[in-house]
């Protein structure tokens, strides 16, 4: 069974257009994360939940908008899609031992 | 503002070679630090999480330690494989905010 599934797996879109990468875990954990993998490799967080509250934004522009429909899912919304938005999308989540539990990735390229 | 650096940026070594990677981090008042795997394409593999209160960490031939006062963490990998390429990314936890990671170290393994 896959820890933490994200969908899709590839999304190619135009400048301009809204689309949602949906995020699942099944580890029963209460934290769940963002995080941004740039053309450098480069790993950044964007959002942090815990129990469906957010409690991380790291300066991501409003046009993303994280939504956790409950402790399990956190979807990431974004709008009005640009170029420098694409990256490769990670998920994770982690519980009370700490070990962080990684998707595997969205990659996002915008044309 | 925690900062994770990691030296040799990329690594190339035959088989059978033992090797260290090195990762160093600015501020040592951390939670944790873990030590991730990423194949091209793929997402993250946690290897080894190492607690402030721990000192080193073993999972087969890999081996990470922790000394929080010099801020630095090295990755053991024994008897090297091929199957070990990949990129290595260490990442610092400061308590309750979420992982910041090195760039990482690129390993290719020359049978």
């Amino acid at each position: 069974d896959t820890a933490v599934s994200q969908t899709p797996k590839y999304l190619v879109t135009q400048m301009g257009n809204d689309k949602s990468i949906k995020c699942e875990q099944n580890l029963g954990h209460d934290t769940m994360y963002w995080y941004k993998q740039d053309s450098k490799k480069f790993l950044k967080i964007m959002f942090s939940y815990n129990n469906k509250e957010l409690i991380i934004n790291e300066t991501v522009p409003n046009r993303f908008s994280p939504k956790s429909p409950d402790k399990a899912h956190l979807n990431l919304h974004i709008n009005s899609l640009e170029l420098g938005d694409s990256a490769v999308y990670f998920c994770a989540s982690s519980g009370a031992g700490g070990t962080e539990h990684f998707g595997p990735g969205t990659r996002l390229t915008v044309t | 503002k925690q900062e994770v650096t990691q030296i040799p940026a990329a690594l190339s070594v035959p088989e059978g070679e033992n090797l260290v990677l090195n990762c160093s981090f600015t501020d040592s008042a951390i939670y944790n630090l873990q030590w991730f795997r990423q194949d091209p394409g793929k997402g993250l593999t946690s290897l080894l999480l190492i607690q402030s209160s721990q000192r080193e960490q073993t999972s087969g031939r890999l081996n990470a330690s922790l000394d929080k006062s010099s801020g630095r963490s090295t990755l053991y990998i024994a008897a090297s494989q091929p199957g070990d390429s990949a990129t290595y990314l260490c990442a610092a936890a400061s308590g309750n905010t979420p992982l910041v990671f090195g760039k990482g170290t690129r390993l290719s393994v020359i049978a």
